[in-house]
């Protein structure tokens, strides 16, 4: 079964600052990863995606992911954070499901405080 | 493009109430998921369509809960005698198709349901 789990449910950063979320995952089969970003009152927008190409994934708002199969992680990174970063980040893992869906396995998510 | 759409996007409703959730996918995604979002919790996997068929229903919790979906477009989330634990977030995405090779999941904004 695949699970994922985020470390810290709240993290708060200096404007300009390293930006770290972290995931680690458990899956049985080679994962495919994501992470999403969810602002207040809005839907999930996905920032990046790892699909067993490149382990390094760069994805939207400068922010960037490595995936290591070693330490079963897919840290998020951005390297200076900005205010407009503030909100929550959710990762997710996919799998195809005995019926064949690909349903999306999410962490409980973190929530990013930027302060200026 | 527009995005996904549900409405309503907030809901009250009286403990044993029924109520109705919709979901306006993007045109032409055939794949088609629900997602529960509970305070504090991720995101939970409750049913997947490709097309009009649901091949998978193995997140819906109870009895209480059925979907449907017409003409590969909009999908109709309905709970019946409403309790409070079903108070949540409730998220709809859509996908062109039903792998995650070349295409992420694109989600609405949701409907914020609350059983009183």
């Amino acid at each position: 079964a695949q699970s994922v789990t985020q470390l810290g449910s709240h993290v708060s950063v200096s404007e300009g600052a390293l930006v770290l979320l972290r995931c680690n995952y458990s899956s049985s089969v080679p994962p495919y990863l994501f992470w999403y970003v969810q602002y207040p009152n809005q839907g999930l927008q996905l920032l990046l995606k790892y699909t067993s190409a490149a382990t390094l994934v760069k994805g939207i708002n400068g922010f960037e992911a490595e995936f290591k199969k070693s330490e079963t992680s897919f840290h998020l990174t951005k390297p200076s954070a900005h205010m407009s970063d503030a909100a929550e980040y959710f990762c997710a893992v996919s799998f195809i499901s005995g019926a064949g869906s690909y349903q999306l396995t999410f962490g409980k998510g973190t929530k990013l405080s930027v302060i200026p | 493009g527009a995005g996904v759409s549900q409405s309503p996007s907030n809901k009250v409703t009286e403990k044993g109430k029924d109520v109705e959730l919709r979901c306006d996918p993007i045109s032409g995604h055939t794949a088609l998921y629900w997602y529960r979002q509970r305070l504090g919790q991720g995101l939970e996997f409750l049913i997947y369509f490709q097309g009009n068929s649901a091949p998978d229903k193995s997140g819906l919790p109870s009895d209480r809960f059925s979907a449907e979906r017409t003409g590969e477009s909009v999908s109709t989330l309905t709970i019946q005698r409403t309790q409070q634990e079903d108070s949540a977030v409730y998220l709809c995405a859509s996908s062109p198709q039903g792998n995650y090779y070349s295409y992420e999941q694109y989600f609405g904004p949701g409907t914020r349901l609350t059983v009183t």
